[in-house]
C-alpha cells in the first residue's frame, strides 16, 4: 500500500512569492491535516480537511490557505511568503470514520523563502 | 487546551544502554496517545500508540504505557541501537471527531557505538 506522498519534495522561493504544496493521501483515508514545522518550534497545526471541506485551522493567518480535491488529495497555497515562513510542511492522513484516529504522515516538504 | 510536554534534549546514550524519554500530557476526555519517530531529513513515522488507560503500546523494542493516573506515556526502550538516533515526538488524539492531533517539542536522541 503507498503511503502519503507530497510534492515537491523542496522548494525555494523569495519573499512576496506564492507557493503551492501538494499532498496525496493513502487510498482510502478521505482527512488530509497539515502541520508547519519551523526550527525550534516543532509540529504546529495549520489546516484539516475531510471530504473536501476545512474542518479546522490553527492559528496562522489567512494567506495560508488550501483546498482538498474530489479524490482527497490536497493542495496547500501559502501567499505573500515571509522569511519566517520557511520550514518543512507535513501532510497527514488518516481513515473515514470518529474511530480511526491514527495520522500517516508523508515525507515533507522543504520550504525556504529567500 | 490539550498539551503535551516532553524533555527536550538532546539526549546522547551509548548503544545497549536504557533509553527512557518522558512525556505528560493534558487533555478533556480520552485522548489516544501516540509516539512518532522521525529520522534525519525524513518525515514522521508512528512507532506506537494506545488508545485507553492501561494500554501498552510496543513496536521495534520500543514500549509506552499509558497511566491515565500520572497523565504520563513514557517511552522506553531496553538496548537502544546506533539506528535509533532520530527525533522522538509524543503526541495525543482529541477524541470525538475533530481528531487534531497535538504534539510535544520532540526529543533528540542521538546513540554512540
Amino acid at each position: 500500500e503507498a503511503g502519503v506522498t507530497q510534492s515537491p519534495t523542496h522548494l525555494i522561493k523569495t519573499r512576496g512569492q506564492q507557493a503551492t504544496l501538494r499532498c496525496s493521501p493513502i487510498s482510502g483515508h478521505t482527512s488530509v491535516y497539515w502541520y508547519q514545522q519551523a526550527l525550534g518550534l516543532g509540529l504546529q497545526f495549520l489546516l484539516w480537511y475531510d471530504e473536501g471541506e476545512e474542518r479546522n485551522r490553527g492559528n496562522f493567518p489567512p494567506r495560508f490557505s488550501g483546498r482538498q480535491f474530489p479524490n482527497y488529495s490536497s493542495e496547500l497555497n501559502v501567499n505573500a511568503l515571509e522569511l519566517e515562513d520557511s520550514a518543512l510542511y507535513l501532510c497527514a492522513s488518516r481513515g473515514p470514520g470518529t474511530g480511526t484516529d491514527t495520522q500517516y504522515f508523508g515525507p515533507g516538504t522543504r520550504l525556504t523563502v529567500l | 487546551g490539550n498539551s503535551v510536554t516532553q524533555m527536550e534534549g538532546p539526549v546522547t546514550l551509548s548503544e545497549e544502554a536504557f533509553l527512557t524519554i518522558n512525556c505528560t500530557y493534558t487533555a478533556t476526555g480520552y485522548p489516544s496517545l501516540f509516539w512518532y519517530v522521525q529520522y534525519p531529513g525524513e518525515g514522521l513515522q508512528l512507532l506506537l500508540k494506545a488508545t485507553k488507560a492501561d494500554d501498552k503500546g510496543s513496536n521495534k523494542g520500543f514500549e509506552a504505557t499509558y497511566r491515565k493516573e500520572t497523565t504520563s506515556f513514557h517511552l522506553e526502550k531496553g538496548s537502544v541501537q546506533v539506528s535509533d538516533s532520530a527525533v522522538y515526538f509524543c503526541a495525543l488524539s482529541e477524541s470525538g471527531g475533530y481528531q487534531k492531533v497535538t504534539f510535544g517539542i520532540g526529543t533528540k536522541l542521538q546513540v554512540i557505538p
